[in-house]
């Protein structure tokens, strides 16, 4: 079945990078249709979308974040980065990826798995 | 950017009622070309990842109890929960993919009266 993983750091300071790994298994994001995501949900807040990559190497971002993300995919390794440069407090959150795929031949960009989230905080 | 709104931002409904959560996106999601709505329902319970629950605005998800159905079309949408039960205490979102961004709502909490 399909599983997924976020790991990172728990505390980052202000004006860092923050990296976060997605580690999956149940699939392959070499396999037509499957993309990954990632997700994030600031105390007491809703979710936000951040970015995405898909089997193809395509890849979204959030137009507000972008300039400031990067998402890229291990294949071999089962595992998709998120890194976000220039962190700042308002970017404490729990960060969750996860997996979505292509249903009956059209493309589903929701997430049907996820992984239970990493939290992050940012402060000096 | 689509924007998603949802209505109303909490609920209290007695077990065994019905509840009804809104969500109104600033643009049609309707794909004219496959006349599907991309429109996704998630539920999250407390300290949990969010849930997929309802894709393509009224397809159930595998396993998700048949009280909880999607209706709605365009830029309109709701969720109906048709006889609540205890473990359906949770904040519930709908989700946008047809264009990127692909925004989700603010979030209803749904509490028992």
């Amino acid at each position: 079945q399909i599983s997924l993983k976020e790991s990172g750091p728990t505390l980052v300071k202000p004006t860092q990078t923050l990296t976060l790994t997605c580690t999956f298994s149940g699939f392959s994001l070499s396999t037509s249709g499957v993309g990954v995501g990632w997700i994030r949900q600031p105390p007491g807040k809703a979710l936000e979308w951040l970015a995405l990559i898909y089997w193809d190497d395509d890849k979204r971002y959030s137009p507000s974040l972008k300039s400031r993300l990067t998402i890229t995919k291990d294949t071999s390794k089962n595992q998709v980065v998120l890194t976000m440069t220039n962190v700042d407090p308002v970017d404490t959150a729990t960060y969750y990826c996860a997996h979505q795929q292509r249903r009956d031949g059209y493309n589903l960009d929701a997430y049907d798995m996820w992984g239970q989230g990493t939290m992050v905080t940012v402060s000096s | 950017d689509i924007v998603m709104t949802q209505s109303p931002d909490s609920l209290a409904v007695s077990l065994g009622e019905r509840a009804t959560i809104n969500c109104k996106s600033s643009q049609s999601v309707l794909y004219s070309s496959n006349n599907k709505n991309y429109l996704a329902w998630y539920q999250q319970r407390p300290g949990q990842p969010p849930k997929l629950l309802i894709y393509w605005a009224s397809t159930r998800e595998s396993g998700v109890p048949d009280r909880f159905s999607g209706s709605g079309s365009g830029t309109d949408f709701t969720l109906t929960i048709s006889s609540l039960q205890a473990e359906d205490v949770a904040l519930y979102y709908c989700q946008q993919y047809y264009s990127s961004p692909f925004n989700f709502g603010q979030g209803t909490k749904l509490e028992i009266k």
